[in-house]
């Protein structure tokens, strides 16, 4: 059983178009995240989920948003994409916000925007 | 801000021989540190972590210290296999702005026959 599942794992899509990844976890975590991974394989966290409670990267442009349905989902919606938003999305989770605990990552969603 | 440093690579070893990458951190508070791999194509796991000073993660053959005096925590292994060509990446958490990691630039590593 896969414990953190992304959909879908490619995405090619045109400049300008809005689409979502999502992202589900099985382990029963309270916590979920989003991280973008560049072309020079540099990862950066865009957004923490935990209970309703959202911290945000401040980096991150607001046609990004994260939507949580339930505890065991965080889906990644971006408005007006761009270029420069190519790059391998991950999501992972973690029990808590314990700063100690291991978050767990899914196998990334490749988005290429032409 | 917090940041974390390691050598750039790509490290390129015989198999068998020693394994040193070198990961340095500054943060506010007492991070948790960690060691993260992400083979081709896959998702990152973890490979070891630290939670306070002079804790010795290890895993798989892998060690890594969290030494509060000198801000790092160095990852070696003293044989390499082949099947342990990747991505490292050294990674720190204080549990601070939603617990979110820090990642460090990550070390390709290459063995080779």
């Amino acid at each position: 059983d896969t414990a953190v599942s992304q959909t879908p794992k490619y995405l090619v899509t045109q400049m300008g178009n809005d689409k979502s990844i999502k992202c589900e976890q099985n382990l029963g975590h309270d916590t979920m995240y989003w991280y973008k991974q560049d072309s020079k394989k540099f990862l950066k966290i865009m957004f923490s989920y935990n209970n309703k409670e959202l911290i945000i990267n401040e980096t991150v442009p607001n046609r990004f948003s994260p939507k949580s349905p339930d505890k065991a989902h965080l889906n990644l919606h971006i408005n007006s994409l761009e270029l420069g938003d190519s790059a391998v999305y991950f999501c992972a989770s973690s029990p808590n916000f314990d700063g100690k605990e291991t978050q767990y990552f899914g196998p990334g969603t490749r988005l290429l925007v032409l | 801000g917090d940041s974390v440093t390691q050598m750039e690579g790509p490290v390129t070893l015989s198999e068998e021989a020693f394994l040193t990458i070198n990961c340095t951190y500054t943060a506010t508070g007492y991070p948790s540190l960690f060691w993260y791999v992400q083979y081709p194509g896959e998702g990152l796991q973890l490979l070891l972590k630290a939670t306070k000073a002079d804790d010795k993660g290890s895993n798989k053959g892998f060690e890594a210290t969290y030494r509060k005096e000198t801000t790092s925590f160095h990852l070696e292994k003293g044989s390499v296999q082949v099947s342990d060509s990747a991505v490292y990446f050294c990674a720190l958490s204080t549990g601070n702005a939603g617990n979110m990691l820090t990642f460090g630039g990550g070390t390709r590593l290459m063995v080779k026959p």
